[in-house]
């Protein structure tokens, strides 16, 4: 079982959809968590970080779940300039683990 | 932009060569850490520096090694290069915080 796994997807919907993303962890000590945005031959960007409260940045939206171990990012009102690989990211002690990504693509 | 570089660009080797990598932090940033990135795949950590020490290692063998410099530079260096080390190297610059900021990469090619 991989560490870190998320739906490879891709995810393809209209433009102004809503679209959640969901990543699972394995390691119940793990830290801090991210979600990561990597357009095509680009290196990753910070999205958002992600907290047990949630938090949220415009149209997205973050949660983590520590009792189910998992993390998803919300993306509202999708546009297409939201089409990108999403990654999430789980740190733990001297290891930090990206899932393989999400590839979503926003039509018009 | 990050403010975190890399160099080179590109390189192209050949199977059993050695490689060095480099990757200039963000300023203010003290450890710097590195990836491997397969097409199609997310990336894969190959092992992280704070203030010149090694912090935490991912499942790479001994024949990827690392530096990092009293400025916060940091470089890759991989050994006897085999085919299956073609991909993006990412090197990725933090503060006090655990968010990460990533260099454009280097594309390596072995053949």
């Amino acid at each position: 079982r991989k560490e870190v796994e998320q739906d490879p997807g891709p995810f393809n919907v209209p433009e102004g959809a809503t679209v959640a993303f969901n990543c699972t962890y394995s390691n119940s000590a793990s830290q801090s968590f991210f979600w990561y945005r990597q357009d095509c031959r680009k290196e990753p960007k910070l999205l958002m970080s992600v907290y047990s409260s949630g938090n949220e940045d415009g149209r997205f939206t973050a949660q983590l779940n520590r009792a189910s171990q998992y993390i998803s990012l919300l993306i509202r009102d999708s546009k297409l300039s939201d089409s990108a690989t999403y990654l999430c990211v789980v740190n733990g002690a001297s290891k930090i683990i990206f899932g393989s990504g999400t590839r979503l693509s926003i039509r018009p | 932009e990050t403010g975190v570089t890399q160099s080179p660009t590109h390189l192209i080797k050949t199977r059993g060569q050695q490689v060095t990598l480099r990757c200039s932090s963000q300023s203010g940033h003290n450890t710097v850490s590195w990836y491997q990135q397969a097409l199609g795949q997310g990336p894969q950590f190959i092992f992280q520096y704070y203030r010149e020490e090694e912090n935490g290692r991912g499942n790479f063998p001994p024949r990827f090694s690392g530096l990092q410099f009293p400025n916060y530079s940091s470089e890759l260096n991989v050994n006897a290069l085999e085919l299956d080390d073609s991909a993006l190297y990412l090197c990725a610059s933090s503060g006090r915080g655990w968010e990460q900021f990533f260099g454009p990469g280097t594309r390596l090619t072995v053949l």
